[in-house]
């Protein structure tokens, strides 16, 4: 059974870094690309970017250029979220998907900045 | 980008009934390959979204029938026949065509009449 399972909800302070994993069970792990999505409060899906598994070469949306690092534990079949510099705007549920059609999600993970 | 355009931002149901929902895409989303990467997904309330139609009209694993997809080009649709109580949140679509980016749809909430 394929699972993606992600890392718990986490209160930061503005300026705090955090780091999301999601990992992965029931396929081999770098035969599929993985991505990553934000989803702001009461809001829509916005793919941030995807990681090549194989290759570890990540690839961002223009509007997670800088302080948004996607990254791999393979040997632990993990994908990482690292976010530096948390703002406000931050504030979300950050899923991992599988593969070229997401047929895979992880459970979400929530990231509350707040001061 | 390719802009995803999806109407209607509700769907009133009842339960039984059927639900038609669009996804518009600003170019066409057949790739050089010949396939089009347009697929549907479901987002229940508290949950991470679901695929259920990959490639236009292919149901996904477990998927039931009373879901098709269709379409081609810039068009697509997702109709639910035989609406039922777990049919019910946001909908949305997703192209990978034109990759990278995924450029996902604004959502559809379907919701009780």
């Amino acid at each position: 059974q394929i699972q993606l399972v992600q890392s718990g909800p986490e209160l930061k302070k503005p300026g705090e870094s955090v780091k999301i994993s999601c990992k992965a069970s029931g396929y081999t792990f770098t035969d599929y690309a993985m991505h990553w999505v934000k989803q702001a409060p009461g809001k829509g899906l916005k793919w941030m970017g995807w990681i090549n598994t194989y290759t570890g070469k990540p690839t961002y949306a223009d509007d997670f250029k800088g302080r948004f690092v996607f990254s791999l534990e393979a040997s632990a079949s993990t994908a990482n979220l690292q976010i530096s510099n948390l703002k406000n705007e931050d504030t979300a549920t950050y899923f991992c998907a599988r593969g070229y059609d997401g047929r895979d999600w992880g459970q979400g993970t929530l990231v509350t900045v707040s001061s | 980008d390719v802009v995803m355009t999806q109407t209607p931002v509700s769907l009133p149901v009842s339960l039984g009934g059927q639900a038609s929902i669009s996804c518009r895409s600003s170019q066409s989303l057949v790739h050089s390959n010949g396939n089009t990467y347009l697929h549907w997904y479901l987002q229940k309330p508290g949950q991470s979204p679901q695929l259920l139609i990959y490639r236009v009209s292919n149901r996904f694993s477990g998927v039931p029938d009373r879901f098709s997809g269709s379409g081609s080009g810039t068009d697509f649709t997702l109709k639910i026949s035989r609406v039922e109580p777990e049919d019910l949140g946001d909908y949305y679509c997703l192209q990978s065509t034109h990759f990278p980016p995924w450029t996902f749809g604004g959502g559809t909430k379907l919701e009780l009449k």
